[in-house]
């Protein structure tokens, strides 16, 4: 069973451009859920899908955004990029709610790099 | 801001040894989850203890709840230098409308052959 894929990989940018990364969760999960990590501010929840709908939102400015598809993939854009946007963006997804909920499968992540 | 708060903040031990790892966070739970990172790469999740649950264990991994006190911990018995990574505890506040999770800063562990 395939892993939950990001992409890209890595990824440099200029101050003032936008970026958008790409998330395909596993088989069958519905839920997915994107995490900035960096030194400094360690994990934060950015927001959570759920069938296309965003459930949860986290403490970030407009300038984040996210999107779910019908197929459960999901972007994350970040326009007019800061050198604070660097980081390593995670995208996690899962398959139950409640008593179904056994945790979450992460991605590898995509490096964001704000030059 | 974080929930969880990990300690110690860095663990270093030898092969063979057990290692503790200590979390506490502030607010009601659902649920808390033991989640390991090598080098900056994705999260792997270890295991996950409901609320209601005070113990629970999987291969050499031993989790305990105290929810009066807020508190987790995480046993890895005898430690392999495979083991050397970033433990997180994150802690789940909404289980209807889908999970947010907030993680504490992480112990870095280190195993020494």
């Amino acid at each position: 069973k395939a892993g939950v894929t990001q992409t890209p990989r890595y990824l440099i940018k200029t101050r003032g451009q936008q970026v958008t990364l790409s998330c395909s969760p596993i088989s069958g999960h519905r839920s997915v859920s994107w995490y900035q990590q960096t030194p400094g501010q360690g994990l934060q929840f950015l927001f959570e899908y759920f069938s296309e709908t965003q459930r949860n939102k986290g403490n970030f400015p407009g300038r984040f955004s996210g999107r779910q598809f019908s197929n459960s993939r999901s972007e994350m854009n970040v326009s007019t990029l800061e050198l604070g946007d660097s980081a390593l963006y995670l995208c996690a997804s899962s398959s139950g709610l409640g008593l179904l909920f056994y945790g979450y499968t992460f991605g590898s992540g995509t490096r964001l790099t704000v030059v | 801001s974080q929930q969880g708060e990990e300690d110690p903040q860095a663990l270093s031990i030898q092969e063979g040894e057990n290692a503790t790892m200590n979390c506490s966070y502030k607010t009601s739970i659902n649920n808390l989850q033991w989640y390991r990172q090598n080098s900056g790469r994705g999260l792997v999740h270890l295991i996950l203890i409901r609320s209601n649950e005070r113990e629970k264990h999987s291969g050499r991994l031993r989790v305990t709840l105290d929810t009066s006190k807020k508190s987790s911990s995480l046993l890895i018995t005898a430690s392999r230098a495979a083991d050397t990574a970033s433990y997180f505890c994150a802690t789940a506040l909404n289980s209807n409308s889908g999970y947010a999770l907030n993680f504490g800063k992480g112990t870095s562990l280190l195993v020494t052959p």
